[in-house]
């Protein structure tokens, strides 16, 4: 089974408006982490947010910010005001506990901002 | 300052050949992951190492595949008798040690194509 969802192979936004990058996630940890990240066409993986299960705040990282609902296992991503500079696939990912430092991807969404 | 280093960018090589990847990580970090990406696919974990250690290496595909890390900072990761399954983007990460919500920064990756 799939750790890590995202149902979306590709979404479209206008510039400045704000989009949601949906993920689900499966695990029976009480402990884990999940990140997002965004690989623009260069390849490079760009860190962009963290939420931690115990973490009782949506964590935002400017204009980013994370919809965390526990009880549905899901971890959206919002991007607010998109700019054309946003457009990249972007990797949802989780990080188990109990000692396990891997990271498990899901296959990503890729995103395309239209002017 | 320095992110993650990885050499080559690009290798081609033949069927059969033996190849290293090396990855320079972040100074300071003592945690180091690789990772394979093929075509249209999140990262898949291979292994990752605590300082000089291999600490989980469950990602390993198959004892063709093997990574050192002597010194506890430069990694390579080594593949032998290359086959054409091999063909992908080799990711390295490195993260600080000891907290598990840092997140993990990526290289530019090495693209391995075996002909």
């Amino acid at each position: 089974a799939q750790k890590i969802t995202q149902t979306q192979p590709g979404m479209f936004v206008q510039e400045k408006e704000a989009v949601t990058l949906d993920c689900t996630y499966d695990t029976s940890d009480p402990s884990y982490g999940l990140f997002w990240y965004k690989q623009p066409s260069s390849g490079e993986m760009i860190f962009l947010i963290y939420q931690g299960s115990y973490d009782q705040q949506n964590a935002t990282e400017g204009r980013y910010s994370l919809n965390f609902q526990k009880a549905r296992k899901s971890a959206n991503l919002v991007i607010s005001a998109s700019q054309l500079g946003d457009s990249a696939m972007y990797f949802c990912a989780m990080r188990e506990g109990g000692g396990s430092e891997k990271l498990v991807f899901g296959k990503g969404t890729k995103l395309t901002v239209n002017p | 300052g320095a992110g993650v280093s990885q050499t080559p960018s690009n290798k081609v090589t033949e069927k059969g050949k033996y190849v290293e990847l090396r990855c320079d990580p972040i100074s300071g970090h003592t945690a180091l992951y690789w990772y394979r990406q093929s075509l249209g696919q999140g990262p898949e974990f291979l292994i990752y190492f605590q300082g000089t250690g291999a600490a989980d290496d469950s990602g390993l595909p198959n004892d063709r595949f093997f990574a050192v890390r002597p010194e506890g900072s430069v990694s390579t990761l080594k593949i032998q008798r290359t086959e054409r399954g091999d063909s992908a983007v080799y990711l390295c990460a490195s993260s600080a040690s000891g907290n598990s919500i840092q997140p993990q920064h990526f290289g530019d990756g090495t693209r391995l194509s075996i002909l």
